[in-house]
């Protein structure tokens, strides 16, 4: 299995930018999510979604959008990078709330 | 909103020696996880319980409804266990305990 596949894994942008990051789960979870990690901090929600066609804003979803067309995907778009969007980037999913997370391998991105 | 207090912030400790991290809760909880984050930044899901005890490997995690407490334990630790050790609540996460185990 693959379990929920991140891409890219790093990725330097220039401010003003705008990229998408993907996720992809292969494990039919209801539940997806994304968190960002700043050096020496906890993981912060972003944004969730329980379900395709739904989502919801977490702490800090201000600079970011994010899409549920299908259950597999749940793309996490940035639109004009600013240098406080460096961060290190986590998408998980889980079957329902109270069930086991699975993490990505995370993106490293850096706004410069 | 729930406020998770997780214990020992950091913890040092030489290899063999028994391991408690702590997580307690300001409202009640029905279910809670375990996550171990490792140096080079992978999360991995231990636990998940809502009552009792569960086990694998040299891990045991405990919960207690009613007290709004858990604790992870790791037996025999090894350097190996050294990682970041999170507990979240939904989905709130704190910033964990770091373990560090010397050889």
């Amino acid at each position: 299995n693959a379990g929920v596949t991140q891409t890219p894994k790093f990725r330097i942008l220039k401010i003003g930018q705008s990229m998408t990051l993907q996720c992809t789960q292969d494990m039919n979870h209801n539940y997806m999510y994304w968190y960002r990690q700043d050096p020496g901090m906890g993981l912060k929600l972003i944004y969730y979604s329980v379900g395709a066609g739904i989502t919801d804003k977490g702490e800090v979803p201000n600079g970011y959008n994010v899409s549920r067309s299908t259950t597999e995907d749940f793309p996490l778009r940035l639109e004009l990078a600013a240098p406080s969007q460096t961060s290190v980037y986590f998408c998980a999913s889980s079957f329902g709330a109270g069930s086991g997370y699975t993490f990505g391998s995370g993106t490293r991105l850096t706004v410069v | 909103k729930n406020e998770v207090e997780q214990s020992p912030q950091n913890l040092t400790a030489q290899e063999g020696e028994f391991i408690t991290i702590n997580c307690s809760y300001s409202v009640g909880i029905s279910a809670l996880h375990w996550l171990q984050q490792h140096p080079g930044g992978g999360i991995v899901s231990l636990f998940m319980l809502s009552s009792g005890k569960k086990k694998h490997g040299r891990l045991i995690a405990t919960i207690n409804i009613q007290e709004k407490h858990s604790s992870l334990h790791i037996t025999a630790s090894h350097p190996r266990d050294s990682a970041v050790y999170i507990c979240p609540e939904k989905l709130t996460f704190g910033t964990g305990t770091r373990l560090t185990i010397i050889p």
